[in-house]
């Protein structure tokens, strides 16, 4: 079945390490994908997104992501990461051929140790 | 940057009744907004397409007599849980398009309904 699929449900990291959150869509055609990130409490926010050109997209707060078309993956990194980003993260794709509907990833939930 | 506003943000009812959840694109209009529905530590699952004027499209699985949307006007979804059980409880997420530009999807803040 077509999906989006995010490798790791939950990541413990101490402040300052690295993250790659992994994220693969099943999808052909024409993609747009895109990186929420929804904080405690609090509702989704746009991290980045990709449409078209550079597949290294960066967005806010450190936030990078790189699209890989050849392997269907949409990784998210952050080279030091915060405290403060302790947060759930949702890979979501939009894809063309599923009439432009916005389909979420599991989700994986960040957790920051001080 | 656009804005999309949800009512009430919490609300218990009993099993049986019915229960309404506005959506509002504050400084946008929008033909289209989705909803969502987010179990905890869950992703968010597509219940259905509101469109302006016309019949919601619902996706497989969810019960469009149960989950009545209507999308009245370009700025309101309306979302009504009837007959509410205490498995519908749950995280009910709407989202809006700007119809210009990348068609970008900004989300609202969520309703906790509790059914009891």
């Amino acid at each position: 079945a077509q999906s989006v699929s995010q490798h790791n449900h939950h990541v413990i990291l101490s402040e300052a390490a690295s993250l790659e959150l992994g994220c693969n869509y099943s999808y052909g055609g024409t993609v747009n994908l895109f990186w929420y990130v929804q904080y405690p409490g609090q509702h989704l926010q746009l991290l980045l997104k990709y449409f078209s050109g550079d597949p290294l997209v960066k967005g806010i707060k450190g936030f990078e992501a790189e699209f890989i078309k050849s392997k269907f993956s949409f990784n998210l990194r952050k080279p030091s990461v915060q405290w403060s980003d302790t947060a759930e993260y949702f890979c979501a794709v939009k894809s063309y051929n599923q009439g432009g509907k916005l389909i979420f990833g599991q989700g994986t939930e960040l957790s920051v140790k001080p | 940057g656009a804005v999309v506003s949800q009512h009430p943000s919490r609300v218990i009812c009993k099993s049986g009744t019915s229960v309404k959840i506005e959506c509002r694109s504050l400084d946008f209009q929008a033909t289209t907004m989705f909803w969502y529905r987010q179990f905890p530590k869950q992703s968010l699952m597509l219940m259905a397409t509101s469109n302006e004027g016309s019949k919601a499209t619902y996706e497989q699985g969810v019960e469009k007599d149960k989950f009545l949307i209507n999308h009245a006007s370009l700025t309101l979804s309306t979302l009504t849980v009837t007959s509410a059980h205490p498995e519908d409880s749950s995280f009910y997420i709407c989202s809006a398009r700007i119809e210009r530009g990348w068609n970008e999807q900004y989300f609202g803040p969520g309703t906790r309904l509790t059914v009891t």
